[in-house]
């Protein structure tokens, strides 16, 4: 069963870090990109960033670039996300997602997680 | 506020058929781009319902069905059952965000 499991969400003070996790298991994690999907308390599914199945090439939400950081062990099976100088809009439950690519090239999400919850509070 | 638009709400009787429209612009929909939506019921995980504008994963009932055109998509729902109570999102990438971009989200109730 293809299947991702998050950790690492918790309580953190404004400016503060915490660190994300996301073990994979049931296909070949190393031939998949991998992404990062955030969703705020009541509000709609938020993109942050992605990484590619080498770790090579990586993009990220204009809303958290350079505060935010992706990457990935492939001998491990686990996506990560660095998260610095915390800010209360990043409170969100945040989901580890597998990117599958169409015939023409583009990407989707085909597999998500059940979500860890980040909470940034002063 | 999301790049691509779709109606806060939409709702139907069971058997009926709803519709939910997803408009976007020349840097994402109408560039060509695929588009996708998922599946949210309240308190749990989004699910991939179509991908690439019209094409249904494994184990998704046909009675989901999408289309696009121009700058524009729809995610079809025909034969309402009470299970599709749910947010439903479409998702596409926009060349000048350089990144995915989501709907604000659709809430689909089955009266």
């Amino acid at each position: 069963e293809v299947q991702v499991v998050e950790s690492g969400g918790g309580l953190v003070q404004t400016g503060g870090s915490l660190r994300l996790s996301c073990a994979a298991s049931g296909f070949t994690f190393s031939s998949s990109g991998m992404s990062w999907v955030r969703q705020a308390p009541g509000k709609g599914l938020e993109w942050v960033s992605s990484i590619s199945s080498s770790g090579g090439i990586t993009s990220y939400a204009d809303s958290v670039r350079g505060r935010l950081t992706i990457s990935r062990d492939n001998s491990k099976n686990t996506l990560s996300l660095e998260m610095n100088s915390l800010r209360a809009e990043d409170t969100a439950v945040y989901y580890c997602a597998k990117r599958a690519v169409t015939d023409r090239g583009w990407y989707y999400f085909d597999c998500w997680g059940q979500g860890t919850l980040v909470i940034v509070s002063s | 506020q999301s790049v691509l638009t779709q109606p806060p709400s939409v709702s139907g009787a069971p058997g009926q058929r709803v519709s939910i429209s997803c408009t976007g612009s020349s840097s994402d929909i109408g560039a060509g781009y695929d588009v996708h939506w998922y599946q949210q019921v309240p308190g749990t995980a989004p699910k991939l319902l179509i991908y690439a504008n019209n094409n249904r994963p494994s184990g998704v009932p046909d009675r989901f069905s999408g289309s696009k055109s121009g700058t524009s998509a729809s995610l079809a729902i025909t034969g309402l059952q009470a299970e599709d109570e749910a947010d439903y999102y479409c998702e596409t990438y926009d060349s000048s965000l350089s990144g995915s971009v989501f709907g604000g989200g659709t809430k689909l109730t089955v009266l």
